[in-house]
Parts: structure tokens; C-alpha cells; sequence
């Protein structure tokens, strides 16, 4: 596609339950980062994928967070027993090459309750 | 540790006047600093960028300027608009952490008419 996908644009979910968080990069794009912004907080770094290389997970806040990316393009950030505090908007982003070309999807906002 | 902050929260101005977004950052390393603006339920898009190597950088409306010595930059908006308004992100990479962008935590601009 044309841009930055990500599925769902909104989740709700329980306490405890696991979630799973879709990003489809811009084809070709060989990075891909993973950032959520809880409420009035900046964009917080969470992992970053580059080619074949091994990703850079060091912004993951637990291990109840982790991300995959299959094949070199599509990514799933899962997030297992979620907590409330867990509740922020996760965005995803791709880029070629060059740090300008950082494209951000939409983001999905997740609720948990 | 916040290594980009945006102390301003939210900045009001009148349309035609200009509009200065300012950040600070800590770490010497950082050598590209960006400036995304987001709005509500769009994911951030790239305005505008500068090197270290620079102090100024312009692209029409908009210009950043960059103090290496105060580790200070700034986003000049002139004239402002109202289709501004927005929040924008401050940004910065280099050294350690390569092509990551860490992100300030956004200022609201509002663009009155």
C-alpha cells in the first residue's frame, strides 16, 4: 500500500488478556520501528527492526511485550496479560534508509479496563 | 531520563503572527534533530530536519534553528495558520542509539483565526 498500515485503529481489552497489534510497512521499506504514546507523555521507543539484523529490543518495557517480523515486512507487536497501564496508542512506523523518511501509521489506541 | 523535553505543553497564537516551538535536549551525542507534526488520530508526519553540522534550516513557512552550545533548537512557523494547529514533536538521534528517534513529549500549537 501506499502508507503505513496498522490493525485494529482500536482495542478494548481486559485485564490479563493477551493482544496482538498488527503493523504492514510501506513495501520495500527495510526498517521498522514500534513507538506508543501514553496520555500526555511523548512517543517512548519500544523496538526496532532493520533488515535481517537482530532487532533492538531495548525499549520493550517487560517481557510481557515482545515483536516479530515476519519475512521483512509485516510486524506483530504482542503484549501478554496486559495491565491497564498498558493502555496507550502503539504506532508503527517503516523507513528506506534515511531517518526523514520515518512514515508513521495511524497508530492503534489500546484500552484496557 | 528525558533526553528531549518540550517544556511547553501547549502554545496559543493568533493567525498571520509567528509561532516558536522550542526544545532541549541532554545528550551531546545527538547529531539530527526533526520535527513532526501529528494530528488527532493520524499518526506524526515529518516537517523538518537539521543537521548538526547546521545552525539553520528552512523549508517555506517553517524554519529550525539549532544551538549546539545550548543544546536548544527551535521551530519558527511564520505566518502561522490555522490549519497548524497540531501537536508537534521534537526529535533527535546519533550516537548510541543510531536511526532511533527519541521523541520530546509535544507541544500543542493552537492557531487562533
Amino acid at each position: 500500500g501506499a502508507g503505513v498500515s496498522q490493525s485494529p485503529s482500536n482495542k478494548v481489552t481486559e485485564k490479563g488478556k493477551d493482544v496482538e497489534l498488527r503493523c504492514d510497512p510501506i513495501s520495500g521499506h527495510t526498517a521498522l520501528y514500534w513507538y506508543r504514546q501514553s496520555l500526555g507523555q511523548g512517543l517512548e521507543f519500544l523496538i526496532y527492526f532493520q533488515g535481517n539484523s537482530a532487532p533492538d529490543k531495548s525499549g520493550l518495557p517487560s517481557d510481557r511485550f515482545s515483536a516479530e517480523r515476519t519475512g521483512g515486512s509485516v510486524s506483530t507487536l504482542t503484549i501478554q496479560r496486559t495491565q491497564q497501564e498498558d493502555s496507550a496508542v502503539y504506532l508503527c512506523a517503516s523507513s528506506l534508509r534515511e531517518i526523514y523518511g520515518y512514515t508513521f501509521g495511524s497508530g492503534t489506541r489500546l484500552t484496557v479496563v | 531520563d528525558q533526553q528531549v523535553k518540550q517544556n511547553s505543553p501547549s502554545l496559543s497564537v493568533q493567525e498571520g503572527r509567528i509561532s516558536i516551538l522550542n526544545c532541549d535536549y541532554t545528550n551531546s551525542m545527538f547529531d539530527y534533530f526533526l520535527w513532526y507534526k501529528k494530528y488527532p488520530a493520524e499518526g506524526p508526519t515529518f516537517l523538518i530536519s537539521i543537521s548538526s553540522i547546521k545552525d539553520k534550516n528552512e523549508d517555506g513557512r517553517f524554519t529550525v534553528f539549532l544551538n549546539k552550545s545550548a543544546k536548544h533548537l527551535s521551530l519558527h512557523i511564520v505566518p502561522s495558520q490555522p490549519g497548524d494547529s497540531a501537536v508537534y514533536f521534537c526529535a533527535a538521534s546519533g550516537g548510541t542509539s543510531g536511526s532511533r528517534l527519541t521523541f520530546g513529549e509535544g507541544t500543542q500549537l493552537t492557531v487562533n483565526p
